[in-house]
């Protein structure tokens, strides 16, 4: 079945640090690809997405391409903020159904 | 534009006892989704809606988890009765439809069973 690995974290960086969070996929078809963010106290948040292969999500200074060729999504962000500091999470929806299928999630921590 | 709603926030009750969460999407969204998160994982399906109908509901545990959207709108979902795994965050998630690919959540009902 469809499923998403994402690295193992926790992930701590320095403050104007480049962050990079490893998502690969398996799926059948086409999915399109999250990046979802929970701040601490708060809920889910979409941060960016893209629906097909070479598309570009960005958002907040965040980018992930979709690789088809390596089936991976990798989350990116050239200087990290201490508001940063959450859990990251990649996902997949499938053409056969349009539940998110959540990786483990990333905690990233964000020190001055 | 209002979020999700879910209530209550926070529920701690016995093993063998049953508990009742309850979510309001935003207006106008008809696909409603169940998920569970048990600490240190990701969100997991439990149940998918389109208006007031199941779509999905294979990974429900059916002899102890029941969920209704009735009026396809509000939606509960209860746990009868409760095991000590069941412990988690029930997230209550909406979309325009189901085939929009964004979905919104609520907070969260963190449950722990005692």
């Amino acid at each position: 079945g469809d499923s998403v690995t994402q690295m193992e974290g926790p992930v701590t960086l320095s403050e104007e640090a480049f962050l990079t969070i490893n998502c690969t996929y398996t799926a059948t078809g086409y999915p399109s690809l999250f990046w979802y963010v929970q701040y601490p106290g708060e809920g889910l948040q979409l941060l960016l997405k893209a629906t097909k292969a070479d598309d570009k999500g960005s958002n907040k200074g965040f980018e992930a391409t979709y690789r088809k060729e390596t089936t991976s999504f990798h989350l990116e962000k050239g200087s990290v903020q201490v508001s940063d500091s959450a859990v990251y999470f990649c996902a997949l929806t499938s053409n056969s159904g349009y539940a998110l299928n959540f990786g483990k999630g990333t905690s990233l921590l964000v020190t001055p | 534009e209002a979020g999700v709603a879910q209530s209550p926030r926070y529920k701690i009750i016995e093993k063998r006892q049953s508990v009742a969460f309850w979510c309001n999407p935003i207006s106008g969204h008809a696909t409603l989704y169940w998920y569970q998160q048990i600490l240190g994982q990701g969100p997991k399906l439990l149940i998918q809606f389109q208006n007031n109908g199941v779509v999905d509901d294979s990974q429900l545990p059916k002899d102890r988890f029941s969920a209704e959207r009735l009026k396809g709108v509000d939606s509960t979902l209860k746990i009868q009765p409760a095991k000590l795994e069941d412990s988690a965050v029930y997230l209550c998630a909406s979309s325009l439809d189901s085939t929009s690919g964004t979905q919104y959540f609520g907070p969260g009902t963190r449950l722990l069973v005692l």
